[in-house]
């Protein structure tokens, strides 16, 4: 069965970096694209981008373009989300949700997902 | 971007009562890409409709969704006890994949 078990939760200071992982298991690694996904507490969902896992390719979402990294290991079937210059507002539940179908171009809603990865920036 | 918003922001229900959730997009989504999504408390969100009216398999039939370009719907025919959580929705036809602010179904 798909799965997707993330690393665990984090604590860091303001402007420190985090680094979330994502290890797939149950499919063929390289079929479908990583979406990250994060959720502040008591707050809604928000879609942070995209990575293929095919190719590398990535979209991000505007407000993060020069604060975040997402990148796939294929060799360990394991996505990375990096996010820099940590601020009290990035406190949130990070999530990575898997797409169902391959390619630039898929239109998909998120089928699968990790459990969840806290991370807490405080002082 | 499209903006998604949601009414109610929380409905207040009786079990085996029927639940309507409302989704507006700000553009209409092509395609029907819209997708619903449940949460419960401390746990990750689960798939319910995609396409805006395909259940994928194990999503019971009492839950469907219907609509099309700027306007949607979740309906819930008969509320059981464990449908009580966050509803939301999200277009996927144009980047960034919004949600919506969802919606809290909670026990009157």
């Amino acid at each position: 069965q798909v799965q997707l078990v993330q690393s665990g939760g984090d604590v860091k200071n303001p402007g420190a970096s985090v680094k979330v992982s994502c290890k797939a298991s149950g499919y063929t690694y390289t079929s479908y694209g990583i979406n990250w996904v994060r959720q502040a507490p008591g707050l809604g969902l928000e879609w942070m981008g995209w990575i293929s896992t095919y190719n590398g390719n990535t979209k991000y979402v505007q407000k993060f373009q020069g604060r975040v990294t997402m990148t796939t290991d294929t060799a360990t079937s394991t996505a990375h989300m990096e996010l820099r210059s940590l601020r009290s507002d990035d406190t949130a539940v990070y999530y990575c949700a898997r797409d169902n179908c391959s390619g630039d171009n898929c239109y998909s809603a998120l089928w699968y997902w990790g459990q969840g990865t806290l991370v807490t920036v405080s002082s | 971007e499209t903006v998604l918003t949601q009414s109610p922001g929380s409905l207040s229900l009786s079990p085996g009562e029927r639940a309507t959730l409302s989704c507006r997009a700000s553009q209409s989504v092509s395609g029907s890409y819209l997708a619903w999504y449940q949460q419960k408390p401390g746990q990750a969100p689960r798939l319910l409709i995609y396409g805006a009216s395909s259940r994928p398999t194990g999503i019971p039939d009492r839950f469907s969704g219907s609509g099309s370009g700027t306007d949607f719907t979740l309906t819930i025919s008969r509320l059981e006890p464990e449908d009580f959580a966050v509803y939301y929705c999200q277009q996927y036809s144009s980047s960034p994949k919004t949600f919506g602010p969802g919606t809290k179904v909670d026990i009157k």
